[in-house]
């Protein structure tokens, strides 16, 4: 059974701090993808990134980075710089063909608030 | 533009009282799918339909119901609706056939039950 497991429940950060939202997933599959959403407080799910299991280059865009490491079965979140309207929930999420349909999971979030 | 459209948006309901919360998406995905997200649990899937007239339980089923009977609609059926549903609802949608498919949810219907 696939499994995301998102450890930090809340993290608070001064303006301008760097942080990491962690996230470790487990799968049986050889092919899978991850990704993360940010929830603004407004309440909707806004798609960050998708990465695909065969693709460990990390990647950045802009104050984001992330990481993703097939060895340690974790795909991390940094925000570098951060700043006041990155305040949210993330989640990070990973998916599975199964079946012939994608099966998606969801790890429990992770609270960021960036204090001014 | 394409889009998921859930309705209501807001509700506020009482124990026992039917409701339906709408979903339409215009993109012609095949797959469809709810959600709710509760605190300290993250998204939870409900139900999933891989098709029209194609539906299944997904991990949290029980007091839910849904149809497909056109490929574009969706509908979340509360037949008797209990506190515990109180939730925030997420619609989704995706083409089917790949585990990379972008998934679009609608905005998201702030559900009470009281």
């Amino acid at each position: 059974a696939q499994k995301v497991t998102q450890a930090q429940t809340e993290i608070s950060v001064v303006e301008k701090e760097d942080v990491t939202l962690d996230c470790v997933y487990e799968t049986r599959d050889t092919t899978y993808y991850l990704f993360w959403y940010k929830q603004p407080p407004s309440g909707e799910l806004v798609f960050l990134i998708r990465r695909n299991s065969f693709d460990e280059q990390n990647e950045i865009s802009g104050r984001y980075s992330w990481n993703f490491q097939k060895s340690t079965s974790s795909f991390n979140f940094t925000i570098t710089a951060s700043q006041v309207v990155d305040s949210a929930v993330y989640f990070c999420a990973l998916s599975e063909a199964s079946g012939g349909y994608q099966k998606v999971t969801f790890g429990i979030g992770t609270k960021l608030q960036v204090i001014p | 533009e394409a889009q998921v459209t859930q309705n209501p948006r807001y509700l506020i309901t009482v124990t026992g009282k039917k409701l339906t919360v709408t979903c339409s998406q215009n993109m012609n995905h095949e797959y469809m799918s709810w959600y709710r997200q509760d605190p300290g649990l993250g998204l939870r899937q409900i139900y999933y339909s891989m098709n029209v007239e194609v539906t299944d339980k997904g991990d949290v089923p029980e007091g839910y119901k849904v149809s497909r009977k056109e490929k574009r609609n969706f509908p979340l059926i509360l037949e008797s609706p209990s506190p515990n549903q109180t939730s925030l609802y997420f619609c989704a949608s995706s083409d089917r056939d790949s585990a990379g498919n972008t998934i679009y949810f609608g905005e998201g219907s702030w559900l009470t039950v009281v």
